[in-house]
């Protein structure tokens, strides 16, 4: 099937630990972008590529980090700077052509 | 910077009224793209409308309709004839039209709405 897979759906995060999100397409999409949503909130871009090997923050960046080594994948690391990553993770990808297309999202909690 | 705006954090309605969800934005550019997704209890979100800053015409698609007005910066969604699985959060979106691919999107808070039977 062709689509954005998120994997795990649901994630839980010991305090001091880093943990990373996987997002994997096969839409052939040049661009990828992560999303964070917390309760009753809007979607807010910590970061996003454009291209292999390259990436720009958004604007909730700092906790995060992010690598583009493959056109298909494009990981999330929620490291332990982040001081309140309990969300919603949401990964899309787009061409120029296209709309943003996203995953099925990556719950995560602290615990 | 761009924003979007959407005034209205919770509609709820009866069954079969029609809705209107509010979407104001800002940007500098001259060329852009707006959006409108729907988000389910699911969680994903499932995309509506693309339209482009050139085009300002009306759409009309089923029960859903937009209205596009440049001149108050502002990008409508009416549901006719709501139905219960209308029910989700509605995010409006904004994003720079540029030549290479992709291009960062800025959502609205978006709008919870509920239709009750």
């Amino acid at each position: 099937d062709g689509g954005i897979t998120q994997s795990p759906k649901y994630l839980f995060r010991k305090e001091g630990q880093n943990v990373t999100l996987s997002c994997e397409q096969n839409l052939n999409h040049d661009a990828m972008y992560w999303y964070r949503q917390d309760p009753g909130q809007g979607l807010r871009l910590i970061y996003y590529s454009q291209i292999v090997n390259d990436f720009q923050k958004g604007d909730i960046a700092e906790g995060y980090s992010v690598s583009r080594e493959k056109k298909e994948s494009f990981p999330l690391t929620v490291t332990s700077a982040q001081k309140n990553p309990t969300a919603f993770y949401l990964c899309a990808t787009a061409s120029r052509y296209t709309e943003a297309f996203f995953g099925q999202g990556t719950r995560l909690t602290v615990v | 910077a761009q924003k979007v705006t959407q005034a209205q954090t919770e509609i709820s309605v009866v069954e079969k009224e029609d809705v209107t969800l509010d979407c104001v934005y800002e940007t500098r550019d001259t060329t852009y793209y707006l959006f409108w997704y729907k988000q389910p209890p699911s969680g994903e979100l499932v995309f509506l409308i693309r339209r482009n800053s050139f085009d300002e015409q009306n759409e009309i698609s089923g029960r859903y309709s937009w209205n596009f007005q440049k001149s108050t910066s502002s990008f409508n969604f009416t549901i006719t004839a709501s139905q219960v699985v209308d029910s989700a959060v509605y995010f409006c979106a904004l994003s720079e039209a540029r030549e290479t691919s992709g291009s960062r999107l800025t959502f609205g808070e978006g709008t919870q709405l509920t239709v009750n039977p």
